[in-house]
């Protein structure tokens, strides 16, 4: 079956900017988290939703947000971009009933921010 | 927030057996220990994951520590292809905390 799929791949942004990404789950998985993966910090945890609710969040500014739809499809925005916030960002998805839940991730959406 | 520690880079010939170790030394009852790997400019792979039992699959095999604040990812026979950063992962309320991870660099 189909994986995580996500969109647009790669983006070059301007500072001030606001972009939006956006998250297709595996089918039939209820959970979508989504992280931020830099040189310098690594990968964090942005937020997780399940079921159209947040059930989590990383440490991030309020400029980080995220919904989730009824299909289970999630889109996270970014508002006022920042240099700093050239990353990959990166969505993954489960049945998430439990934290043991396996956790699949996409390729990843490249934002450039110039 | 709790966060795993492993070894920063590890060297295997290849078609020998690797150990990546990692400390989880805050791991609570419930949280799971999950390992993913990741190649260059791709999302990061599942390999295996386990809570208290050693864990086999057709990749890699887990073995958890009896007081659990352990574990290591076992590859049987190291290829080319397992060349990759490795995570370690504490799993609890439904958010994975990614450490450093491990580069494993597979020599011909």
């Amino acid at each position: 079956k189909a994986g995580v799929t996500q969109t647009p791949r790669y983006l070059i942004k301007t500072r001030g900017q606001q972009v939006t990404l956006s998250c297709s789950p595996i089918s039939g998985h209820r959970s979508v988290s989504w992280y931020q993966q830099t040189p310098g910090q690594g990968l964090q945890f942005l937020f997780e939703y399940f079921s159209e609710t947040q059930r989590n969040k990383g440490n991030f500014p309020g400029r980080f947000s995220g919904r989730q739809f009824s299909n289970s499809r999630s889109e996270m925005n970014v508002s006022t971009l920042e240099l700093g916030d050239s990353a990959l960002y990166l969505c993954a998805s489960s049945l998430g009933r439990s934290s043991g839940n396996t956790i699949y991730f996409g390729e990843g959406s490249w934002l450039t921010v110039v | 927030d709790a966060k795993t520690t492993q070894p920063n880079s590890m060297e295997s010939n290849e078609e020998e057996p690797v150990h990546l170790p990692c400390n989880h030394s805050t791991i609570s009852g419930t949280d799971y220990i999950h390992w993913y790997r990741q190649l260059p400019s791709q999302g990061p792979e599942y390999v295996i994951h386990g809570l208290t039992s050693n864990v086999n699959n057709r990749m890699a095999s887990l073995a958890i520590a009896e007081d659990r604040k352990s574990s290591t990812l076992i590859l049987h026979r190291a290829t080319l292809r397992d060349a990759a950063v490795y995570y370690c992962i504490q799993s609890g309320t439904y958010k994975y905390i990614f450490g450093t991870g491990t580069r494993l660099k597979v020599l011909a």
